[in-house]
């Protein structure tokens, strides 16, 4: 059974300052590892998805890289912005096609 | 465009009544449909899931059980809660088969007293 693991649970940082958050999963078997963001009482938002070929994919101040073989996965944002506070989750897709997810990353930028 | 919808928004029911949550999703045709629970301070769990009308696969046994009686609909339910059924609701939608992202809507908080 896939599990995937999210370090730290709980970052505080200041404002400018940049985020690494970090996951890892037990079986490299995957298709692909998507990063959501989840703002408190709604829903998931889809920020990156790096299929199971590629090392890194970039969405503005977002970067995630994923190293399958060890499997792990790394989220950067860089130059942090109060509005980039919120749960950050990530999640593999497995083989048959269901998502295993983290129990997340909450997100806290101070002004 | 892609839209999904679940409701209600809130519920707040007592210890063994019964349950019904609706998620539709709009603009796309066989799409695989799920629902995931996510307790506090835990990642979400996925609970049930369905390739079909009338097609269910169940992750996690328990109190829930769930129906797709149209393409686009999908139904949670449960004859009697249990305090142990609290806890935020997610439906989502896929491509059917594709490696592509899923779509979640806006959730619905449970409580149950």
């Amino acid at each position: 059974k896939q599990e995937v693991t999210q370090i730290p649970a709980a970052l505080s940082v200041p404002e400018g300052e940049n985020l690494v958050l970090n996951c890892s999963f037990t079986d490299s078997a995957i298709y692909n590892l998507q990063w959501f963001r989840q703002d408190p009482g709604k829903g998931l938002t889809s920020l990156l998805l790096i299929q199971s070929s590629q090392r890194e994919q970039t969405s503005g101040r977002l970067n995630a890289s994923l190293d399958k073989s060890s499997g792990r996965s790394t989220l950067y944002i860089a130059a942090s912005q109060p509005g980039d506070s919120a749960t950050y989750l990530c999640a593999v897709l497995d083989n048959d096609y269901k998502l295993s997810f983290g129990a997340g990353t909450t997100v806290t930028v101070r002004a | 465009s892609q839209t999904i919808h679940q409701w209600p928004a809130t519920l707040v029911q007592p210890v063994g009544s019964p349950l019904s949550l609706e998620c539709t999703v709009e603009g796309t045709s066989n799409p695989n449909l799920y629902w995931y629970r996510q307790a506090a301070g835990r990642g979400l769990q996925l609970l049930f899931y369905s390739v079909g009308i009338g097609q269910i696969s169940s992750e996690v046994p328990q109190n829930l059980s769930a129906s797709r009686p149209q393409d686009r609909q999908f139904i949670l339910s449960s004859k009697k809660l249990l305090l142990s059924d609290s806890g935020f609701y997610l439906c989502a939608w896929s491509v059917m088969e594709s490696t592509d992202t899923q779509y979640f809507g806006p959730g619905t908080r449970l409580t149950v007293l």
